[in-house]
């Protein structure tokens, strides 16, 4: 059981626009903690896609991007290729834990 | 950019211990946090505990805080994970990454490596 939940699984036709929820609670994502987000391919390690509210690191096309409203937040991706199948996760930190908290994946099918 | 080396996969029986390492290649950990997360097959990633090499201090996870030790040797730029009294149910991928304790993200990850607890 994750502390940040997703839904299991989304998916889109190449072109589309899809979006992925994260949801927390006061004392991670609602404590005003940043979120973040990784994409992990197929047998790969996860790498970072976005760093607090937007911030992507050299190389990320500006197709992914990122918000946060009280304890949830958003992964959207615009323009949807095959490339981006893969599982997506958010990160955050909880104060109640004091530890960095993942949520439990969303797998991006391309339709 | 830094790069993050793991050592080799690794197969226990349950009850015993696994050190992983994790060697920055192209830079340095000084000064850096360095975490552990894992990752059991099919499930999502779990923040184990980190360290900042420099200062030797570390941080842990409270769900694994009596079996894991997590310490660094700054001058060789290396973290070590230990992991004892193996269960089944630790048989995951662990991965190093930079990040926790020093900043709220990871970036980079090392390749991962897999341990398998099985008698």
């Amino acid at each position: 059981q994750s502390v940040l939940t997703q839904p299991p699984s989304v998916s889109g036709a190449p072109g589309q626009r899809v979006t992925i929820s994260c949801t927390g609670n006061f004392f991670n994502i609602g404590s005003d903690y940043d979120v973040h987000w990784y994409q992990q391919l197929p047998g790969a390690a996860p790498q970072l896609l976005l760093s607090g509210a937007d911030n992507r690191p050299s190389g990320v096309p500006d197709r992914f991007s990122g918000s946060k409203s009280g304890s949830s937040a958003s992964l959207a991706i615009t323009g949807l290729q095959a490339e981006d199948e893969a599982d997506y996760y958010c990160q955050s930190y909880d104060s109640s834990l004091s530890a960095w908290v993942f949520g439990g994946g969303t797998k991006l099918t391309v339709l | 950019q830094v790069q993050l080396v793991q050592s080799g996969a690794e197969v226990k029986k349950p009850g015993s211990s696994v050190k992983v390492s994790c060697k920055a290649s192209g830079g340095t950990l000084s000064g850096y946090g360095v975490s552990w997360v894992r990752q059991a097959p099919g499930q999502g990633l779990e923040w184990l505990g980190g360290i900042i090499p420099m200062l030797g201090s570390s941080n842990y996870a409270q769900k694994f805080r009596a079996r894991v030790t997590i310490t660094a040797d700054d001058s060789t730029s290396t973290v070590y994970m230990e992991f004892s009294s193996l269960r089944s149910e630790d048989t995951a991928v662990y991965y190093c990454a930079r990040g926790g304790l020093d900043r709220n993200w990871f970036d980079p990850w090392g390749q991962g490596t897999l341990v398998t607890v099985s008698s």
